[in-house]
């Protein structure tokens, strides 16, 4: 069973610090990867979405893809309290285009 | 781009009535979309695979007959639920993939229907 595991947090941070949300998945396959934001009664939003090992950067936020040890991880520079939401790490294995999501990490950012 | 809209927004209904929900990709085609149910404070939980032209795809425990997909065209995909009750009360959210082009892979939220059933 293809499984994306997410510490559930709270992530306290505060603002204007770096906020590291991290994320691991079991199908060595696995090929597309995807953070997604999501505030309280809302729907998930796209972040960022990454393919290949390496780091992708769009504005303040940075994915990293690492294949090898199995994980993916976003980092948010300059904090802010509207950061403050659940980040959804999804993967999709070789071949699917159905995704398996995490169950999330609650971001805190305090001023 | 990517714009996903969901209609209606939120719905309270009488125990065993049916309530109908529209998704639409409004600036792309999507020949997949995605059903999700919610409860409050939890992960989001996939129902069904709806694809474009065929019979949609339902996740292990999801009652086929109780939540009715449909996926006429590749802009519309509606779910209904019947005979709705109490427990059926959710955050309902669709979601849309694309399927070609530098965002490959990728779904787009609707903004999600809260159904309420007294």
């Amino acid at each position: 069973q293809k499984e994306v595991e997410q510490n559930s947090g709270p992530l306290s941070v505060p603002e204007g610090a770096i906020a590291s949300l991290n994320c691991t998945y079991s199908d060595r396959g696995s090929q597309s990867f995807f953070w997604y934001r999501q505030y309280s009664g809302k729907s998930p939003e796209l972040i960022m979405s990454i393919y290949s090992n390496g780091d992708k950067e769009d504005g303040r936020f940075t994915a990293q893809l690492n294949k090898a040890s199995q994980y993916v991880s976003l980092l948010i520079r300059d904090s802010q309290p509207s950061d403050s939401a659940t980040y959804l790490c999804a993967v999709n294995a070789r071949g699917s285009y159905i995704p398996t999501f995490g169950r999330g990490t609650s971001l805190i950012v305090h001023p | 781009g990517a714009v996903v809209s969901q209609h209606p927004s939120r719905v309270i209904c009488k125990s065993g009535t049916s309530v109908k929900i529209e998704c639409r990709s409004l600036d792309f085609q999507a020949t997949t979309m995605f059903w999700y149910r919610q409860f409050p404070k939890q992960s989001l939980m996939l129902m069904a695979t709806s694809n474009e032209g065929s019979k949609a795809t339902y996740e292990q425990g999801v009652e086929k007959d109780k939540f009715l997909i449909n996926h006429a065209s590749l802009t519309l995909s509606t779910l209904t639920v019947t005979s709705a009750h109490p427990e059926d009360s959710s955050f309902y959210i669709c979601s849309a993939r694309v399927r070609s082009g530098p965002s490959y892979n990728e779904q787009f939220f609707g903004p999600g229907t809260r159904l309420t059933v007294l």
